[in-house]
Formats: C-alpha cells, structure tokens, sequence
C-alpha cells in the first residue's frame, strides 16, 4: 500500500526567508506524486506534481519540488516565501496500480511572520 | 466554469438525523471523489466513482455512510443516522481522468458538526 509522511505538522518562517517542506513516500514502483496548497476555509489547490522526467519540478506560485528516489522524497521548497503563503500543505502519491486515487499525508501548516 | 460546487458549506445538525451532502463536479470530469479531512485522521479518501460508477468505497467507514452519483453533474453523500465522531469537513473533487494522471479540483468543503 502507498503511504506518505510530512515530519513537520507546524513551520514557522520570515517573510522573505527560504521555505522547505519535507514528504516522504512508501510505494513499490514508481509513484506519481503531487502537493497541494491548502488556505483556510478553502479546498485544496494543485502546486505541482510529478510523473516522470526531470525530477525537479516547477510549480505555481514559485513553489518548485525535488524527487529524490534514494531518498524516497518529494520535499517542497520556495526561495522567499510572502505573507500570503500561509497555509497547510499536502503532499500525495498515487499509483495507477493501486487505482487512480490519491493517499495524502498528514499536511504542514506553515505560518509566516513579518 | 464555476469550479466543483458542493452544499450546505456548514451543517449542524443534533445526532441521529440524517445529513446529505451535495457536489456538483466540473463539467466534462470523468471521475469524482469525496474526502474527510479531520485533525486526528487528515484527508482520507471516502469513495470515487468513475462515470457515475462507485469504483472505490473502501474507506467509507461504516454502513450509515451512503454516496450516489445519479448523473455526471450531481453527487451526495449521505450520513443516516449521524454521529458527533462524524463531525468534520468533507471535500468533494472532480477531475478530467483519475487524480493520479491529471490535477483533482477541490471544492471548498462542507463543514459538518453534529451535536
């Protein structure tokens, strides 16, 4: 079965510093794997995922994501995060072989001080 | 498009009474997917169906949770009898293939408390 697993439930960052949100997954093949912006009171937003290829991904809101298979991780990162990046963040794998659904981890909210 | 549309956004409703929750998905989406996200549990995946067709039910918790999808625009998913350990917000999503193979959309959730 997949799986995923944030370490981190609470981040708090500056404005304007660096942000790294850590996800790492169990899965026996090569899993497709996805994070997702939550802000409050709001459904989940698509940042950016990856299937296959340069395993540096770029997103939206100049969020990118490393996939590192040694590592079994897919950690999240921005070079300078602003005030409205406050939200929680979702990381998920799917796998066709395990149905076409997406397991979540346990999200990261991330509060951002001036 | 308007985006997934779920109603009520909030429910309160006292325990025993029966809760139905409503989505209409994007337009032209093939698959929909109902979430419960809680503090203790996270997003868990309730049922997906595909074409209209339940494909997945797996992870509704028990009997007295019910999902139906009667045609390509409108999904509920019904709780009789509710519980308080029910309370939670529940997302409904929609997307173009299944979610591992393009973006699911999310709508904004309806938050659910029985009392």
């Amino acid at each position: 079965a997949q799986s995923v697993t944030q370490p981190d439930i609470h981040i708090t960052v500056s404005e304007g510093a660096s942000l790294e949100l850590r996800c790492n997954y169990s899965y026996g093949a090569t899993p497709y794997l996805f994070w997702y912006v939550q802000s409050p009171g709001q459904g989940l937003q698509l940042l950016l995922k990856y299937f296959s290829g340069d395993t540096l991904v770029q997103g939206i809101k100049g969020f990118e994501a490393e996939f590192k298979r040694s590592q079994s991780s897919f950690n999240l990162r921005k070079p300078s995060v602003h005030w409205s990046d406050a939200a929680e963040y979702f990381c998920a794998v799917g796998a066709r072989a395990a149905g076409n659904k997406l397991t979540f981890g346990g999200g990261t909210r991330v509060l951002v001080k001036p | 498009d308007a985006g997934v549309i779920q109603s009520p956004r909030h429910e309160v409703t006292e325990m025993g009474q029966e809760v139905t929750l409503r989505c209409k998905p994007i337009s032209g989406h093939d698959y929909l997917f109902w979430y419960r996200q809680t503090m203790m549990r996270g997003l868990e995946l309730l049922i997906y169906f595909n074409n209209n067709v339940p494909i997945d039910d797996s992870g509704m918790p028990e009997d007295r949770f019910s999902a139906k999808m009667p045609n390509a625009s409108f999904s509920t998913l019904k709780i009789q009898p509710s519980e308080p350990r029910d309370s939670a917000v529940y997302f409904c999503a929609s997307s173009r293939q299944g979610a591992v193979n393009t973006e699911a959309f999310f709508g904004q959730g309806t938050r659910l408390t029985v009392v």
